[in-house]
């Protein structure tokens, strides 16, 4: 199986906040990279698909990059209800995997 | 409008076999590429994919859990039934299902259900 290795495993930031998490893969997956944002008691929801394309109605502040092994999210300016537990999932191939995820919280 | 529900049991005793169903709107699951998956997550870890369905009956399940994993579909009611053998208490979590895009996402996701495994 694929491995996800996701970093940091938590964060804190301040509004305003450029913040950047990583993701690595254990071996390439192409671009078949989401990351997906998930606040207490809810559903996960996808924010990027594909590495790079923002899923429609995402704030454009939230931004991918990287194909391969290596990508990461960016939050340009952080606000208050960004704060929450990111994960990447690899759709390149089954079993689909997920990163450990990282708790972004308020400094 | 995609829509996703998951219905089931909220306490199962250890040993019995959970059933699960997703039942959904806003998409058939006879459109090529389309899939749904089912995910777990226990208390306060992390999301696991558990198993997908495609369009085309395809089934993937995740190795650690085949052996007691079934995902079956049923295109005329819109729903799809994940069904786990042999619960533990390990198994505790809250399960969700989603819709699985051509190109690989998962964009819609119901809102879960808790299953506590306890005797």
């Amino acid at each position: 199986a694929i491995q996800m290795t996701q970093s940091p495993s938590s964060l804190s930031a301040s509004v305003g906040d450029r913040v950047t998490i990583t993701c690595r893969a254990s071996q390439g997956i192409r671009n078949d990279l989401g990351w997906y944002q998930q606040k207490p008691g809810k559903a996960p929801k996808l924010l990027i698909y594909a590495a790079s394309t923002l899923q429609s109605g995402v704030p454009s502040r939230f931004s991918g990059s990287g194909s391969g092994t290596h990508f990461t999210l960016t939050i340009s300016s952080l606000q208050p209800e960004d704060f929450a537990v990111y994960y990447c999932l690899q759709d390149y191939t089954s079993p689909y995997t997920f990163g450990q995820g990282t708790k972004l919280d308020i400094k | 409008q995609i829509t996703l529900k998951e219905s089931g049991p909220t306490l199962v005793k250890p040993t019995q076999t959970l059933t699960l169903t997703c039942t959904f709107s806003g998409f058939s699951l006879t459109t090529g590429g389309v899939g749904v998956g089912w995910f777990r997550q226990p208390p306060e870890k992390a999301l696991e994919w558990l198993a997908l369905i495609y369009w085309d009956d395809d089934k993937r399940y995740s190795p650690s859990l085949q052996s007691r994993l079934t995902i079956t579909k049923d295109t005329s009611t819109n729903q799809v039934v994940l069904t786990m053998t042999d619960m533990d208490p390990v198994d505790t979590a809250t399960y969700f299902c989603a819709h699985r895009r051509s190109l690989g996402e998962f964009a819609f996701w119901g809102p879960g259900t808790l299953v506590t495994v306890s005797s």
